[in-house]
């Protein structure tokens, strides 16, 4: 079955920079990716999410790239604000929703 | 809308007990899972179901059942608590199978003594 690495589990940047979360997955029939923003006491919440036809997809600060040949994908966050602070998911699944198998888990720190 | 919403927040069991973890939602979804969130490990898909009538296992079920009876309601049911059990519970939901975001309810607390 898929199996998902996450790297990584901590990551702390000053405010306005960049951070950058990687994530490996192994099944290459997996065809989609999401990312979820998990806030302390909540439930995680999907910011943006890619098929295996698309290398890139941007929604303002966020963006995420996938690199199929090497079973990649990464989450880029630019000019971060302390409300990134949180934990952030990235899945995978070849069946769409029905069975996203996710990564560990990062948790980001803004430090202002 | 209320979203996704799930009863209780936090619960205490004696191992051997059993109850039952409610999920609503009220987006008229087909579609409708529970994961368990560990320390490091994420969150693992438990069971499924993708519409009234119909369940299926995720990647790790053993020791729990469930039922989809209405469209609205999946509840999560544990036969016979065990420590191992003890973990965050999400309820999630989309419209279909083929629409992907999944909308998450806030989580049961679930401690197994």
């Amino acid at each position: 079955g898929e199996n998902v690495e996450q790297h990584p589990s901590t990551l702390s940047v000053q405010e306005g920079d960049s951070a950058v979360i990687k994530c490996t997955y192994s099944d290459s029939a997996s065809n989609y990716f999401p990312w979820y923003k998990q806030e302390l006491g909540k439930g995680p919440q999907l910011i943006i999410d890619i098929r295996s036809n698309v290398g890139e997809k941007k929604d303002q600060r966020i963006a995420v790239t996938l690199n199929k040949t090497a079973k990649h994908f990464s989450l880029h966050i630019t000019e971060t604000q302390p409300e990134d602070s949180a934990v952030y998911f990235c899945a995978a699944s070849d069946q769409g929703a029905q069975k996203l198998v996710f990564g560990q888990g990062t948790r980001l720190t803004i430090n202002p | 809308n209320a979203g996704v919403t799930q009863t209780p927040k936090f619960q205490v069991l004696k191992t051997g007990q059993s109850m039952t973890l409610q999920c609503a939602q009220d987006m008229n979804h087909e579609y409708m899972s529970w994961y368990r969130q560990d320390p490091g490990m994420g969150l693992r898909l438990i069971h499924y179901s993708v519409g009234a009538g119909i369940t299926d296992q995720g990647e790790v079920p053993n020791g729990y059942n469930v039922s989809r009876s209405t469209t609205e309601d999946f509840p999560l049911r544990l036969l016979s608590a065990a420590p191992s059990q003890t973990s965050v519970y999400f309820c999630a939901s989309s419209y279909s199978i083929t629409q992907e975001t999944q909308y998450f309810g806030p989580g049961t607390r679930l401690l197994v003594l």
